[in-house]
């Protein structure tokens, strides 16, 4: 069974710096991957989508990469603000004897001081 | 704008009392998905629909309801809503099961 696990819970790190935020899944079977941000209270903002095909994907100061054979997904965020401040989760679409599933992180927190 | 359009955003019933949330996407896109999401327990799959006239069940689908008549719509139904159905809401929509994934604002009930 697929499992999806972001690792921290949460994160603060000062403005400016670039830091990296992890997805790790169990199983490499997996058709594309997302990462999503949401703030409080708020629905959720698609920021990335890899393919199983692709190795990453950037949009801005977002690069998202995909390394299926380490099960593992990092979200790069460059030169952060703190407009940038939000819940950060990522969702791997499973796929499974023909059957997709999408497995959902619990996410990760991020603060980013002024 | 594409946009999916979740109604009403807040929502405070009593047990019992039937309620329907609306959703509304504006982008022709044939997969849509309903998602509530609970402290400590992330979001969780309750229903989905990946064209008009064809629902399936997802991780939570017990005491609840759903329909897709038209491909723009898929509202959720709570026939006799329960205190453990107090949530917050969302529907999702995409292209197609494979593609990105777009939500809704979210839609906050409360049963009391």
């Amino acid at each position: 069974k697929q499992e999806v696990t972001q690792i921290p819970a949460a994160l603060s790190v000062p403005e400016g710096e670039n830091l990296v935020l992890n997805c790790s899944f169990t199983d490499s079977a997996i058709y594309n991957l997302q990462w999503f941000r949401q703030d409080p209270g708020k629905g959720l903002t698609s920021l990335l989508l890899i393919q199983s095909s692709q190795r990453e994907q950037t949009s801005g100061r977002l690069n998202a990469s995909l390394d299926k054979s380490s099960g593992r997904s990092t979200l790069y965020i460059a030169a952060s603000q703190p407009g940038d401040s939000a819940t950060y989760l990522c969702a791997a679409l499973s796929s499974m004897d023909s059957n997709y599933q999408l497995i959902w992180g619990a996410g990760t927190k991020l603060i980013i001081k002024p | 704008e594409a946009q999916v359009t979740q109604n009403p955003r807040y929502l405070i019933t009593v047990t019992g009392k039937k309620l329907t949330v609306t959703c509304s996407q504006n982008m022709n896109h044939e997969y849509m998905s309903w998602y509530r999401q609970d402290p400590g327990l992330g979001l969780r799959q309750i229903y989905y629909s990946m064209n008009v006239e064809v629902t399936d069940k997802g991780d939570v689908p017990e005491g609840y309801k759903v329909s897709r008549k038209e491909k723009r719509n898929f509202p959720l139904i709570l026939e006799s809503p329960s205190p453990n159905q107090t949530s917050l809401y969302f529907c999702a929509s995409s292209g197609g099961y494979t593609g990105e994934l777009f939500f809704g604002e979210g839609s906050r009930l409360t049963v009391l």
